[in-house]
């Protein structure tokens, strides 16, 4: 099964982009096998899915973020990435990144988790 | 948007107990549901998927049921390591993902 690790960031300041990414080991991120998604959950709360990516590069967004999230993959790298522009405090999070087996929409496995915090 | 509504939000239960969660969803999602454990600082865990099966490896105390709008999670007897945040989590209207809120289960 594949693992992954999310990297970037602890600190945005408003107004700016937050940029995350995550590594995919123990497999290809050009498989065709997975959705690869990122899923964000403020201190204390529940879980939000912010969208998602598969290996053609074909996105699919919330909603609610869609105009600010910008999801993309690079498969040199074996890696997938988030920015989401015009961050306030209301994207402090801990931002997840996961998998979903095509085929299947239940999210396994997920990374460790990485906080961002939005602050000046 | 399809509207997740877990319950409780949070209980206290005994070892041994029986523990049951409920999730109903705001229209027929047929079993297009999943549940999850999180425990504390960690990433959430995927223990059930289409409403009733059980992911490989998770214990068979845990199991879920229902269909159509209402959902039920249930421990049959709880362990201490069971002490964690259990989240539903529908797909009918891919390819959105909706999670509900939330029932943060400790020991009494």
């Amino acid at each position: 099964q594949v693992q992954l690790q999310e990297s970037g960031p602890g600190l945005v300041k408003p107004s700016q982009t937050l940029s995350l990414t995550c590594t995919v080991s123990g497999g290809s991120i050009s498989s065709g096998s997975y959705y690869w998604s990122w899923i964000r959950q403020p201190a204390g709360k529940g879980l939000e899915w912010i969208g998602r990516i598969y290996t053609s590069g074909s996105t699919n967004y919330n909603p609610s973020l869609k105009s600010r999230v910008t999801i993309s993959v690079d498969t040199s790298k074996n890696q997938f990435s988030l920015k989401l522009s015009s961050v306030t405090a209301a994207d402090t999070a801990v931002y997840y990144c996961a998998s979903l087996a095509v085929g299947e929409h239940w999210f396994d496995p997920w990374g460790q988790g990485t906080l961002v915090t939005v602050s000046s | 948007d399809i509207q997740m509504t877990q319950s409780p939000s949070s209980l206290s239960a005994s070892v041994g107990d029986r523990v049951t969660i409920t999730c109903q969803a705001s229209q027929d999602i047929s079993n297009y549901l999943n549940w999850y454990q999180q425990k504390p600082g960690k990433a959430p865990k995927l223990l059930i998927y289409d409403a009733s099966n059980l992911e490989t490896g998770v214990p068979s105390r845990f199991s879920g049921s229902g269909s159509g709008t209402d959902f039920t999670f249930t421990i049959s007897s709880l362990q201490p390591e069971d002490i964690a945040t259990y989240y539903c989590q529908q797909y009918d209207n891919l390819p959105m993902y909706t999670f509900g809120q939330g029932t943060k289960l400790e020991i009494k």
